[in-house]
């Protein structure tokens, strides 16, 4: 069965700590891997997609890379404040499916204290 | 430009009834995509819909479930006879469909929060 996973599954941190977020996919046949952000109460935001021939993707004080040979994914935050306090989710286009339907990760919970 | 919205953002419903839920995509994006959200579940695939081709319907958890698009656009996901396990958060989300290679970002909206009773 093609899952994806995510550890921690909360993760509290003191303000301008750098962290990683981890995310293992189970068959490396993808066509890209997605990460979202979602504050309680709402919808998904998304932060960065990787497409599977790339190895990274940047945006402000994120960093996501992909390494498909292992079936992992990270994602860095730098400088945590805050309003970066949600839930990270990863998610996975599996290649066997003609859809793109995204396979979630269950997520992590970080919280940043002030 | 518009975000993707979904309505109602909240709604309560008796056990047996039948509820709507809409969804608009955002403009000029052929692909919508239906998932639901419940606790202890996660995330999961219900629907997907592509262009003029046939709905993708194999996440759909029993045939209560139905839904449509019209005209390429917006889409109304229905769940007949409601059951307490119905009980989440039915999330839409739509991407700008394109040659495999180029980006896919699935947009969602905010989600309608269904409770049953």
């Amino acid at each position: 069965k093609q899952e994806v996973t995510q550890i921690p599954a909360a993760l509290s941190v003191p303000e301008g700590e750098n962290l990683v977020l981890n995310c293992s996919f189970t068959d490396s046949a993808i066509y890209n891997l997605q990460w979202f952000r979602q504050d309680p109460g709402k919808g998904l935001t998304s932060l960065l997609l990787i497409q599977s021939s790339q190895r990274e993707q940047t945006s402000g004080r994120l960093n996501a890379s992909l390494d498909k040979s292992s079936g992992r994914s990270t994602l860095y935050i730098a400088a945590s404040q805050p309003g970066d306090s949600a839930t990270y989710l990863c998610a996975v286009v599996y290649m066997d499916t003609g859809r793109r339907a995204l396979t979630f990760g269950s997520g992590t919970r970080l919280q940043v204290q002030p | 430009g518009a975000g993707v919205s979904q309505s109602p953002s909240n709604k309560v419903t008796e056990k047996g009834k039948d509820v709507e839920l809409r969804c608009d995509p955002i403009s000029g994006h052929t692909a919508l995509y239906w998932y639901r959200q419940s606790l202890g579940q996660g995330l999961e695939f219900l629907i997907y819909f592509q262009g003029n081709s046939a709905p993708d319907k194999s996440g759909l958890p029993s045939d209560r479930f139905s839904a449509e698009r019209t005209g390429g656009s917006v889409s109304t996901l229905t769940i007949q006879r409601t059951q307490q396990e119905d009980s989440a958060v039915y999330l839409c989300a739509s991407s700008l469909r394109r040659q495999v290679g180029h980006q896919e970002t699935q947009y969602f909206g905010p989600g309608t929060r269904l409770l049953v009773l």
